[in-house]
């Protein structure tokens, strides 16, 4: 049973458009939240976080929202750019385990030029 | 500075034989993962160890599987037996804080 959720296996946006890539858990335990970026033969690399302590932390392009009632968090890129295709992994974790991150399937990114 | 190293960066065996990864995690990581990247599960979390001991491998899906952690700079996975079901990206990952590291992945394709 997956603890985080990522529904949209994939996304296509135009470049210079907004990308919104979403993020769902099911642990309202859950108090700390990672994106992750991973192009194709390379290891999934850290883009951005945020805590339960904010709802919105930005760098730079990267934008992140945190919904707690909804369970809901979001990645938005603006511009998109075609060096942002790749895939996206959000990932969570609770305080008794802070360390222990649950990720989910990813979703698929593909700015078209 | 070195990121997290794994070897082999892929892997072809036959199901029955033994396979082991391996891993160095960045020097100073007091945590190190392990992860199994499949397109049906994405990312899942095998096992991880703070300070070379293993703290939680609820994720090791059956006794084939195995891991180590000798010392602060090593660990391996191994598979014993393979099964063509293990075929999936293996990812070692580090971490001192709550950042963690992914190394680039090992391989493996069980026929």
């Amino acid at each position: 049973d997956q603890q985080v959720k990522q529904n949209s296996p994939s996304l296509s946006v135009q470049e210079g458009r907004i990308s919104i890539l979403n993020c769902d858990y099911t642990n309202s335990m859950f108090d700390y939240f990672l994106w992750y970026k991973k192009y194709p033969a390379e290891g999934p690399t850290f883009l951005i976080s945020i805590s339960s302590i904010k709802d919105k932390n930005e760098d730079g392009r990267f934008t992140v929202f945190l919904n707690k009632s909804a369970k809901h968090l979001s990645l938005h890129i603006v511009p998109s750019q075609p060096g942002d295709s790749a895939v996206y992994f959000c990932a969570a974790s609770a305080p008794d385990n802070f360390n222990k991150f649950y990720f989910g399937s990813g979703t698929k990114l593909n700015v078209k030029p | 500075d070195a990121g997290v190293i794994q070897s082999p960066r892929h892997e072809v065996t036959e199901m029955g034989q033994e396979v082991t990864l391996r891993c160095k995690p960045i020097s100073g990581h007091d945590y190190l993962f392990w992860y199994r990247q499949t397109m049906m599960r994405g990312l899942e979390l095998l096992i991880y160890f703070n300070n070379n001991v293993p703290i939680d491998d609820s994720g090791m899906p059956e006794d084939r599987f195995s891991a180590k952690m000798p010392n602060a700079s090593f660990s391996t996975l191994k598979i014993q037996p393979s099964e063509p079901r293990d075929s999936a990206v293996y990812f070692c990952a580090s971490s001192r804080k709550s950042t963690i590291y992914f190394g680039e992945g090992s391989w493996l394709t069980v026929v």
